[in-house]
């Protein structure tokens, strides 16, 4: 039984470039959540999606950054034009149901930006 | 502002100690309450939760947490730590009816053999 996927797990860009990000979510769940971690912090959330639909990006920064879930195929974070900054780990998770479920993570991706 | 809070970011111990690391939250409200481990290299699993009912939740590896109301706290516990209890411990607070985790910034815990 697999668990969430998230590919690549090492990512490096330059400054201005693009980093896609690609989470699968654990068999049977629907619902996806990312979130990042930048060092000695911990994990900050970002957005949740459901299949085709964004429920709540309320701590997706508003530029630079979108994120799908498209009825076939993973979601996908991604960030335009990369500074520094965006440089951390970068967690999917997935539940079965939305409202307070069990999330459960994937190894994460940390980007690196140059 | 709401906020989860972990306490001694860095726990040095040796095998056989007991370990308990603190979480304490600002949220009102009924609230679930997660501990999550991330091991060397590997991703964050699940340890325990609290949904609801006994406040004294077990977990997997000989873990438990409990969670007092009053004190808006959900500390984690182990009587006796082992060599591969070495990782970095989350706390995280579900606030009852939002989709969104709160994590904690995490305890690294090092346990010397």
């Amino acid at each position: 039984n697999a668990g969430v996927m998230q590919n690549p797990r090492h990512l490096v860009r330059r400054r201005g470039q693009e980093a896609r990000l690609r989470c699968s979510p654990m068999k049977g769940h629907s619902h996806v959540y990312w979130y990042r971690q930048l060092p000695e912090e911990g994990l900050k959330f970002m957005v949740y999606l459901q299949k085709e639909n964004i429920i709540d990006e309320s701590g997706m920064p508003k530029e630079r950054f979108s994120a799908e879930f498209p009825k076939e195929g993973p979601s996908i974070l991604r960030i335009q034009q990369v500074v520094r900054g965006d440089s951390a780990a970068y967690f999917c998770a997935s539940s079965a149901a939305g409202l307070s479920d069990t999330q459960y993570f994937g190894p994460g991706t940390r980007l690196t930006v140059l | 502002a709401q906020s989860v809070s972990q306490h001694n970011h860095h726990v040095i111990l040796s095998e056989a100690a007991s370990l308990e690391l603190g979480c304490n939250y600002s949220y009102g409200g009924t609230v679930n309450l997660f501990w999550y481990v991330q091991y060397p290299g590997q991703h964050l699993q699940l340890l325990l939760k609290y949904f609801s009912g006994d406040p004294l939740v077990k977990g997997i590896k000989g873990f438990e947490a409990e969670f007092i109301k009053s004190k808006f706290s959900f500390n984690l516990r182990k009587p006796s730590v082992q060599w591969s209890d070495t990782a970095e411990y989350f706390c995280a607070v579900n606030p009852y009816g939002n989709n969104r985790l709160a994590f904690g910034k995490g305890n690294q815990v090092v346990v010397i053999p």
